[in-house]
């Protein structure tokens, strides 16, 4: 099955400069990556998904990239805020599968001001 | 509209008693999602639902938890003979699945706590 890894696990950041976070995937059938938002207390919430016929998305201050030969994706943003703190969380599996996802362990994102 | 809903939002129960959990999920979405959430680690996925076909049920940890999905609606997650390893937040989700055409967002309910004593 799919398994995914996700790094770091937490990552401090000032307000205005970027954060990167990375995953990898291990079955290269997988062809959708999804990236879910859970602020402190709330549920997680999708921000933005890519599709393995594309290389990168983006959408205002988030974007993300995929590298399939690699099998590895990447959400960025930039210009962080206060309001980006959260943690997000990197999933993978293919549309065949109707939205049933491996997740990573997420990225704890701390936006300092 | 109406989001995924959870209750309850909170069960302390004693180890050894079994606990339901339920989930409502959006109307019309035909695919609906169990995941545990431990403090601090990720989304583990459980079981999967969608439609009329049988379950997925290979996230399951162990023979104490079952779930089932009556009139592709409400979900209701048991957990037998609760352990104090069982303590985490259950969370539901819920999408189009084959509905959805190229939809495959999942949305997520607020989550029961469960703390086994």
């Amino acid at each position: 099955g799919e398994n995914v890894e996700q790094h770091p696990s937490t990552l401090s950041v000032q307000e205005g400069d970027s954060a990167v976070i990375k995953c990898t995937y291990s079955d290269s059938a997988s062809n959708y990556f999804p990236w879910y938002k859970q602020e402190l207390g709330k549920r997680p919430q999708l921000i933005i998904d890519i599709r393995s016929n594309v290389g990168e998305k983006k959408d205002q201050r988030i974007a993300v990239t995929l590298n399939k030969t690699a099998k590895h994706f990447s959400l960025h943003i930039t210009e962080t805020q206060p309001e980006d703190s959260a943690v997000y969380f990197c999933a993978a599996g293919t549309t065949d599968s109707w939205g049933k996802f491996q997740f990573g362990a997420g990225t704890q994102v701390v936006v300092t001001p | 509209g109406a989001g995924v809903s959870q209750s309850p939002s909170n069960k302390v129960t004693e180890k050894g008693k079994d606990v339901e959990l339920r989930c409502d999920p959006i109307s019309g979405h035909t695919a609906l999602y169990w995941y545990r959430q431990s403090l601090g680690q990720g989304l583990e996925f459980l079981i999967y639902f969608q439609g009329n076909s049988a379950p997925d049920k290979s996230g399951l940890p162990s023979d104490r938890f079952s779930a089932e999905r009556t009139g592709g609606s409400v979900s209701t997650l048991t957990i037998q003979r609760t352990q104090q390893e069982d303590s985490a937040v259950y969370l539901c989700a819920s999408s189009y699945g084959l509905a959805g055409g190229r939809s495959y967002e999942q949305y997520f309910g607020p989550g029961t706590r469960l703390t086994v004593t």
